[in-house]
Order: structure tokens, then sequence, then C-alpha cells
């Protein structure tokens, strides 16, 4: 079946550090795929999406590059910001399906 | 604001007890879905609806059960409370012409003692 695995966490950056959060997938076919974002004590938001291969999703200074041939969607930004510091999900979805598979989630704090 | 409600955000059950989380949104939304997380393990799909009447199993249906009335709200609800389903659970709702838009409620901590 469908899964996600990405890297354990928690992360800990300093403020104006570089991020990156790995995240790979199995599935056959063409997956879209998500990155979500859980700030403390708030439901999921939809950060950024990719709904084919070589897409580049992006959204307040995040990114993520659909590689179909390394089945990755690694999350990565720049420079982070104490507001950034929340937990990360990769997840995809297939086929028309209403299942959102995700992956266990990445916490990531920021200090300044 | 428009958005996933959920009801109540906290609750506490005595294993055998029965309650129903509530989930209500004001988007016109037919898809709807209930997840459950927990720590290390992601979000796991519960139970979700295509619409009005329609109601289908997720990854973890057992415990569960789910209807579907009106297209503004899809409660779900859980008979007979187990440790077992102590957890965090999320509602979620999107339009058919959008799939991958998802509006996610603020969740219903549940624990179940």
């Amino acid at each position: 079946g469908n899964s996600v695995t990405q890297m354990e966490g928690p992360v800990t950056l300093s403020e104006e550090a570089f991020l990156t959060i790995n995240c790979t997938y199995t599935a056959t076919g063409y997956p879209s795929l998500f990155w979500y974002v859980q700030y403390p004590g708030e439901g999921l938001q939809l950060l950024l999406k990719a709904t084919k291969a070589d897409d580049k999703g992006s959204n307040k200074g995040f990114e993520a590059t659909y590689r179909k041939e390394t089945t990755s969607f690694h999350l990565e930004k720049g420079s982070v910001q104490v507001s950034d510091s929340a937990v990360y999900f990769c997840a995809l979805t297939q086929g028309g399906s209403e299942k959102l598979v995700f992956g266990k989630g990445t916490k990531l704090t920021v200090n300044p | 604001n428009a958005g996933v409600t959920q009801t109540p955000k906290f609750q506490v059950l005595k294993t055998g007890q029965s309650m129903t989380l509530q989930c209500a949104q004001d988007m016109n939304h037919e898809y709807m879905s209930w997840y459950r997380q927990d720590p290390g393990m992601g979000l796991r799909l519960i139970h979700y609806s295509v619409g009005a009447g329609i109601t289908d199993q997720g990854e973890v249906p057992n415990g569960y059960n789910v209807s579907r009335s009106t297209t503004e709200d899809f409660p779900l609800r859980l008979l007979s409370a187990a440790p077992s389903q102590t957890s965090v659970y999320f509602c979620a709702s999107r339009a058919p012409s959008a799939p991958y838009g998802y509006t996610f409620g603020s969740g219903t901590r549940l624990t179940v003692v």
C-alpha cells in the first residue's frame, strides 16, 4: 500500500537557519503530494502541494519539489523564524481517493 | 468565520461509555472525513463521506460509527469507549471541485480512562 516516511524529529534550529525536512513516499503511479503544518493547539493547515513530477510547491518561503526518480518531496526553507515552530506532516493521496496518507510528523522548534 | 467546527474540544470518558463527536462545516463541502492522531503515528483515516447519506470506512474504522444526514454535519459516534480510543480526533472537509483543498477542524482531544 501507499506510505510516507519523513525524518524523525524533533528538529531544533536557530532563527535564520536553513531548514530541510526529508520526505519519501511509496506509491504506484503518480500520487499528489502535500505538506501540512500544525501549530500548537490547532488543526492542520495545507502548506503546499504538488500534483505531478517536477512540480514545485511553495508558500510562505517554504518549498518542496516532486521528485519522481527519488520518490521524494523534501521541505525546505532558507531562513526559518520563531513563528515557524510547529509540527510538519508530509502526505499523499492518489487516484481520486479520499484517503490522505500521512507521515508521522516532524516537530520543529526555532529558537531566537 | 467559515470553516470546520468541532465540539467538544476536550472530553474524558470512562471505559464503556458512549459519546458523539460533533463536526459541522458551513462551506457547503460535500466531502467530509474523520481522522485520529496518535503520537508517532501521524493521522489515520477513520471514516469518510462523499455526500449526504453516503459513508465509507477508512483505515481504522473499528469502534466508530458515522452517519451523514445533512451536508453540514458529520458526527462520529463511539458506542463503547475503550482506552485504545484515547486520541486527538480531526474532522476535515473539501469541495469535489477542489481535490486538494482539505480544511481541517481544530480537533477534539479524547481521553478514555
